[in-house]
């Protein structure tokens, strides 16, 4: 399947820092989603970047999609405990149209 | 809301019995996958099914096979288990099998392989 780097594999911040997780292809990507996924939870869709220099915004998390769409990032302003969990990214590209997960960012928040 | 759901949540089987996991939407979704999980592996695709009766491979497909007979329910079968296939399994079901289509997920089955 098509190969997606997610970094970092883990990612331990203070209550209030911010936090970046990064998605990362080789070749150029038709759109991506990224999910979360709760410590003992399943992974629920967050959101879907489909053009290229896009960004999106859900309250405290910024989303956005690389101008050459094989990067994309997902921004967390001041962490709350809530935000703990596994984040991962989904893509597909050129002609493979089956999502590929990355193998996640672990966040661990400390109060 | 779309519900998927996951037959058992735990499960331990010794090695070489025959494993059926059931995964059962309500969402009328012509799509279903099956995925494992592992730390550190992500979500990797085992199967997955665009339509009753019909399958595709994922990337790990060696060791399991799948079955779709009804347009709401897909079992992922271990027809001999194996201690390597300890996991976490997720089922998902989607409107579309492309990446333009948010997928659904079901609650999970680990199983023990012993």
């Amino acid at each position: 399947g098509q190969q997606v780097m997610q970094i970092p594999q883990y990612q331990h911040v203070q209550e209030g820092e911010d936090f970046t997780t990064y998605c990362n292809s080789s070749t150029t990507l038709s759109n991506i989603q990224w999910y979360k996924q709760r410590p003992g939870g399943h992974p629920v869709f967050l959101i879907q970047l489909v053009k290229s220099g896009e960004v999106k915004k859900q309250k405290r998390l910024t989303f956005q999609f690389g101008e050459a769409k094989k990067n994309s990032s997902l921004h967390i302003t001041a962490t709350q405990t809530t935000d703990v969990g596994t984040y991962f990214c989904a893509v597909a590209s050129g002609g493979s149209y089956i999502p590929t997960f990355g193998r996640g960012t672990s966040l661990i928040v400390h109060p | 809301d779309v519900k998927v759901t996951q037959s058992s949540r735990y499960l331990v089987k010794r090695t070489g019995e025959k494993v059926f996991l059931e995964c059962v939407q309500d969402m009328d979704h012509e799509n279903m996958f099956w995925y494992r999980q592992d730390p550190g592996l992500g979500l990797r695709l085992i199967y997955f099914s665009y339509d009753v009766k019909m399958k595709e491979k994922g990337d790990i497909p060696e060791g399991y096979s799948v079955s779709r007979e009804k347009k709401e329910r897909f079992s992922l079968i271990l027809e001999s288990a194996s201690t390597n296939q300890t996991s976490m399994y997720l089922c998902a079901s989607s409107l579309g099998f492309t990446i333009s289509y948010e997928q659904y997920f079901g609650p999970g089955t680990r199983l023990t392989v012993t």
